[in-house]
Order: structure tokens, then C-alpha cells, then sequence
């Protein structure tokens, strides 16, 4: 089957901290891997991707790489900013639906203090 | 337009009532869903859409009836809800290609409580 799972949160962390969020994954196959971002009321942006072995997706700041022998998507951002405050969802492609649906872990809510 | 809009973002309803949700994308996806999202809770998928087929329900009771009139809206019916049914539903929508996955847009949901 496929499942997700994330480290437990809240995280709470000071302006310009480093910041890591763990995320491992159980699939068959070869999934896509996404990290999802969710501000209070509201929906879900896509923070980035990768699609195979050793990818690194990237954006604003935080990143993630593809690791096929560690079964792993760990989040980085070098330096949070108070506006990082949200949910963060990691999220794999469903092989059983071609790929198109997604199965989230259960996210880890992250609080950055001024 | 990289916009996957829901209407309405609010709905109260009684159990007894029937009511639709609403979701419109304009960019061309031909791949479109509705997640259900529990309070402090991951998104859980409820249905796909391939070409305006259902192609996936996963066992979803028949008190939602999901609806593609085109390929560019995609409804979600409701009637005799029950309390427990009160959460936030999620459409998305994605291109539908099989070989690797493109990221799917979400809207910003519809909050819905069944009293």
C-alpha cells in the first residue's frame, strides 16, 4: 500500500532558524513526491516536487530531495521567516490511480516566533 | 490562470437538505477531484475524474453524488448529510498524464457544517 508519514508536530522555531521536517514514505513503485503548504483557511499550494531517484525539488527557500534508498522527502529551509507559519503536508503520487491522486502524511504544523 | 475556484467557501445545511458544491478550472486539466479534509487533518481523497469519467470513488456513501457536466466544472451534490460529514471538501484538478505525475491545484475549499 501506500502511505506517508511525518514527524509530529507543532514545530516552533525563532526567526532565521534552520528548519528540517521528516517525511518518509511506503509505496510500490516509483511515486512522485510533493510537499504541500497550507495557510489557516485555506487551500493547498504546492511548495515542490520530484519525480524520480536523487531530484531535488526547490522552492522559496526550503528543499527537498528524492531519496529512493532511505524511502525519505525531508523539508529543509535554511533561515524561516514568521510568514513560514502554516501546515506542511508531504504527499506521494497513488501508482494505483496512474499516478494522479495523491496520499498526504498527516502534516506538521510549524509556528515561527519573531 | 492557474486557479481552481470553489463556491461557496461557507455552507451550513440541515440534515434534511440538498445542496450543491461548485468547482471551475480554466487551465486546461482534464484530471479534476474533490478531497475531504477533516479539522487538523491530512485532505482524503473522495472521487476522480479522468475526461469528465468517473474513473475512482473510493467507497464514498451515496449521500455524495459527484457530477463533471464538462471539462472544465465539477460539482459535488449533497443530500441527508450527517453531522460527522461537516468538514472542509477540497476540489483539485491536474493534467491526466500516467507517466509522470504533474502537481495538482487546489482550491481554497468549501467549509461546509451539517447541523
Amino acid at each position: 500500500g501506500n502511505s506517508v508519514t511525518q514527524m509530529e508536530g507543532p514545530v516552533t522555531l525563532s526567526e532565521e532558524a534552520f528548519l528540517t521536517i521528516n517525511c518518509t514514505y511506503t509505496a510500490t513503485g516509483y511515486p512522485s513526491l510533493f510537499w504541500y503548504v497550507q495557510y489557516p483557511g485555506e487551500g493547498l499550494q504546492l511548495l515542490l516536487k520530484a519525480t524520480k531517484a536523487d531530484d531535488k525539488g526547490s522552492n522559496k527557500g526550503f528543499e527537498a530531495t528524492y531519496r529512493k534508498e532511505t524511502t525519505s522527502f525531508h523539508l529543509e529551509k535554511g533561515s524561516v521567516q514568521v510568514s513560514d507559519s502554516a501546515v506542511y503536508f508531504c504527499a506521494l503520487s497513488r501508482m494505483d490511480t496512474g499516478r494522479r491522486a495523491l496520499t498526504f502524511g498527516s502534516g506538521t504544523r510549524l509556528q515561527v516566533q519573531p | 490562470d492557474t486557479e481552481v475556484t470553489q463556491t461557496p467557501k461557507h455552507l451550513v445545511m440541515g440534515m434534511t437538505n440538498k445542496k450543491s458544491l461548485k468547482c471551475e478550472q480554466h487551465m486546461g486539466h482534464r484530471a479534476m477531484y474533490w478531497y475531504k479534509q477533516k479539522a487538523k487533518k491530512p485532505p482524503e481523497l473522495m472521487f476522480v475524474y479522468s475526461y469528465e469519467k468517473l474513473s475512482i470513488n473510493e467507497s464514498v456513501p451515496s449521500r455524495f453524488s459527484p457530477e463533471c457536466p464538462n471539462s472544465s466544472l465539477l460539482n459535488l451534490h449533497l443530500h441527508a448529510l450527517q453531522p460527522e460529514d461537516s468538514a472542509l471538501y477540497l476540489c483539485a484538478s491536474s493534467q491526466p498524464t500516467q507517466g509522470v505525475s504533474t502537481e495538482a491545484f487546489f482550491g481554497q475549499g468549501t467549509r461546509l457544517t451539517v447541523v
